[in-house]
């Protein structure tokens, strides 16, 4: 079965630090690697996503890492706001299927 | 605004009925997802549709099932619903099957 595993479940992060969540996925298949950011409430908005011919991409404070041989991405929060605190999810598309990371929630404290 | 819109936004129902969800896509995708979100489950994904047609289908159960119409928008049904189906219903648009999600706000459903 396609997978997404996602770590940390948690994180907290003093405000100004840099906040750091990883992904692993098995399918090679995937060519398309997003991440979205979800507020109580509300549904997933895509933040800033990558494609596996590009090893990094920064958008503003939000920084992918891609590493296609390890078949690992990681999203990079630097500068951590207290509102960015919110749950991120990683996830992986092919062929029309969006396979989402279990979420981490984060919390950057004041 | 992601430009995804569903109704209802909260629907409480009792075990064994049945409800429809309905969502209409971001105006020029063609293609809509359902996703079930739970707290133990994360984001579930239950069927794609692209341009009317059944593309792909991930975790659904037999009691639930979904078209979308000639307008492009898209209903969820749910039947013999089950304590365990409470959860958040998203729906998401997308103009092509392998191009970025836009998800709507959900449809919290509570089954008493």
């Amino acid at each position: 079965q396609q997978q997404v595993k996602q770590s940390p479940q948690s994180l907290i992060v003093q405000k100004g630090g840099i906040s750091i969540i990883n992904c692993a996925y098995e399918n090679t298949a995937f060519d398309y690697f997003p991440w979205y950011q979800q507020f109580p409430g509300k549904g997933p908005a895509l933040l800033i996503a990558i494609r596996p011919d590009v090893s990094e991409k920064k958008e503003g404070r939000f920084t992918i890492s891609f590493n296609k041989s390890a078949k690992q991405f990681s999203l990079h929060i630097m500068d951590s706001q207290p509102g960015d605190s919110a749950t991120y999810f990683c996830a992986a598309l092919g062929q029309g299927n969006l396979i989402f990371g279990k979420g981490t929630k984060l919390s950057v404290k004041p | 605004d992601s430009g995804v819109t569903q109704t209802p936004k909260h629907l409480i129902t009792a075990t064994g009925q049945r409800v429809t969800l309905r969502c209409s896509p971001r105006s020029g995708d063609l293609s809509v997802y359902w996703y079930q979100q739970s707290l133990d489950q994360g984001l579930q994904f239950l069927i794609q549709y692209y341009n009317g047609e059944e593309r792909a289908k991930g975790n659904i159960l037999e009691r639930f099932s979904a078209q979308q119409f000639p307008d492009l928008h898209s209903e969820l049904n749910l039947s013999s619903l089950e304590l365990g189906d409470s959860a958040l219903y998203f729906c998401a648009s997308s103009p092509q099957p392998n191009s970025p999600l836009h998800f709507g706000n959900g449809t919290r459903l509570t089954v008493t």
